[in-house]
């Protein structure tokens, strides 16, 4: 069976630019969450729905960050303008039960 | 908010030696778990804790929730190179639903030496 699939997997972009990560979770799995992990700052949690709706944006640093999830399938994650403080890996997490399935990641880098 | 305090933040170990990390909430919990992520890799689930006091071993590993659950320990016995990696706690507070809002800890950075 797939897993979380993230795309894309790196992104070098420059200060300003608009970016958009995007997240596959897996079939069935009625929750989804994006988490950003840097070195600083550990893993931290952006955002969570369930069912399609967003739950928790408590997370989400600044409105230059927004999350949809138009269908169970889908999810997006963007930022404009992005700025070089954005640069680490957001990871997409998808469960069904409480525990987590990580996608393998977007590495960001806003120069 | 949720406080989860993880110790210690690097563990050195020779291979064969033991290895535990503890992680510490400031509030009751109802459920905790931990996941390892390997370097350059995604976290991975290893095991739920659900029930004050509760034990719960995967063949090397052995978990525990504290009777008061707010804090739990990951212990493992004669480490291998493989069991190189990050390991986090990852918490829910009493109250909480166990599918929402989950809050990491820092992490234990273990390391190997062969």
């Amino acid at each position: 069976d797939a897993g979380v699939i993230q795309s894309p997997r790196h992104e070098v972009t420059e200060m300003g630019q608009e970016v958009t990560l995007r997240c596959k979770p897996i079939s069935g799995h009625n929750s989804l969450f994006w988490y950003r992990q840097t070195m600083m700052r550990g893993l931290e949690l952006l955002i969570y729905f369930n069912n399609n709706v967003p739950i928790d944006d408590s997370g989400m640093p600044e409105d230059r960050f927004s999350a949809k999830m138009p269908n169970a399938s889908f999810s997006t994650l963007k930022i404009q303008p992005s700025e070089p403080r954005d640069s680490a890996v957001y990871f997409c997490a998808s469960s069904l039960r409480g525990e987590l399935f990580f996608g393998e990641g977007s590495r960001l880098t806003v120069l | 908010g949720q406080q989860v305090m993880q110790i210690p933040q690097y563990q050195h170990v020779q291979e064969g030696e033991d290895f535990t990390t503890y992680c510490n909430s400031s509030t009751t919990l109802s459920n905790i778990q931990w996941y390892k992520q390997r370097p350059g890799g995604h976290p991975v689930f290893l095991i739920q804790l659900v029930k004050s006091g509760e034990v719960k071993k995967q063949k090397r590993l052995t978990f525990q929730f504290g009777e008061a659950k707010k804090n739990s320990s990951l212990h493992i016995t004669a480490t291998q190179t493989t069991d190189v990696g990050t390991y986090f706690c990852a918490v829910t507070p009493a109250g909480g639903t166990s599918y929402g809002k989950l809050t990491f800890g820092q992490g234990t950075i273990l390391t190997v030496h062969p």
